[in-house]
């Protein structure tokens, strides 16, 4: 079956503090994957895919086949971080399958 | 620069009544999708399309269905509402996917509807 999971329905860290979304995975073949996030009274958007292996905003995710995970980490937490994030596998065709959301919370 | 656009932001309707909800998007995407977002469950797939006149089914596509008539709008239409249907509706659209490449997703503001 296929499926993302993300455990943590909020996080809350202080500002400058590092920074870890978790998300694990199933699928049967070789998984596509990324982050989207949404801030308040914005519109869901991408953040990051894992075959572009790019750093966003300070944001960074690796895909760990091994333990079927794909976690979004950051060294320092900012204010502006502060959003609803989305883990997400690529399904069949153009489909994606989405997390659950983890709303991140960043505190002053 | 990408625009989907929904026909509105908030919406209350009465059980039982036929809603209908417009996504508009500018980009001649091939793709277009609808989603609902819930609290504590993410986004769940309702329907897509890949081609005027074309559907599938998502996840969860009961008690909902959908018409693709222009290739810019894709119409979600609750036939007879109900209470468990109030959550945030959002709609998506994409250029299609072509062999091993992804091609991004690009959301709508929402549609926040209520049901009494």
């Amino acid at each position: 079956a296929q499926r993302v999971t993300q455990p943590e329905k909020l996080l809350s860290v202080f500002k400058g503090a590092p920074v870890e979304l978790k998300c694990n995975y199933s699928y049967s073949g070789s998984p596509e994957l990324f982050w989207y996030v949404q801030y308040s009274r914005q519109r869901l958007q991408l953040l990051l895919r894992h075959i572009s292996r790019e750093s966003i905003k300070g944001f960074t995710a690796d895909l760990n086949k091994g333990e079927t995970s794909f976690h979004l980490k950051k060294p320092f937490a900012q204010e502006e971080d502060s959003a609803m994030y989305y883990c997400a596998l690529r399904g069949s065709a153009s489909k994606i399958i989405f997390g659950s959301g983890t709303r991140l919370s960043i505190r002053p | 620069d990408v625009k989907v656009t929904q026909s509105s932001r908030y919406l209350v309707k009465r059980t039982g009544e036929k809603v209908f909800l417009e996504c508009v998007q500018d980009m001649d995407h091939e793709n277009m999708f609808w989603y609902r977002q819930d609290p504590g469950l993410g986004l769940r797939l309702i329907y897509f399309s890949y081609d005027v006149k074309m559907k599938e089914k998502g996840d969860i596509p009961e008690g909902y269905s959908v018409s693709r008539e222009k290739k810019e709008r894709f119409s979600l239409i609750l036939e007879s509402a109900s209470t468990n249907q109030t959550s945030m509706y959002l709609c998506a659209s994409s250029l299609r996917t072509s062999g091993s490449r992804y091609n991004e997703q690009f959301f709508g503001p929402g549609t926040r509807l209520t049901v009494l």
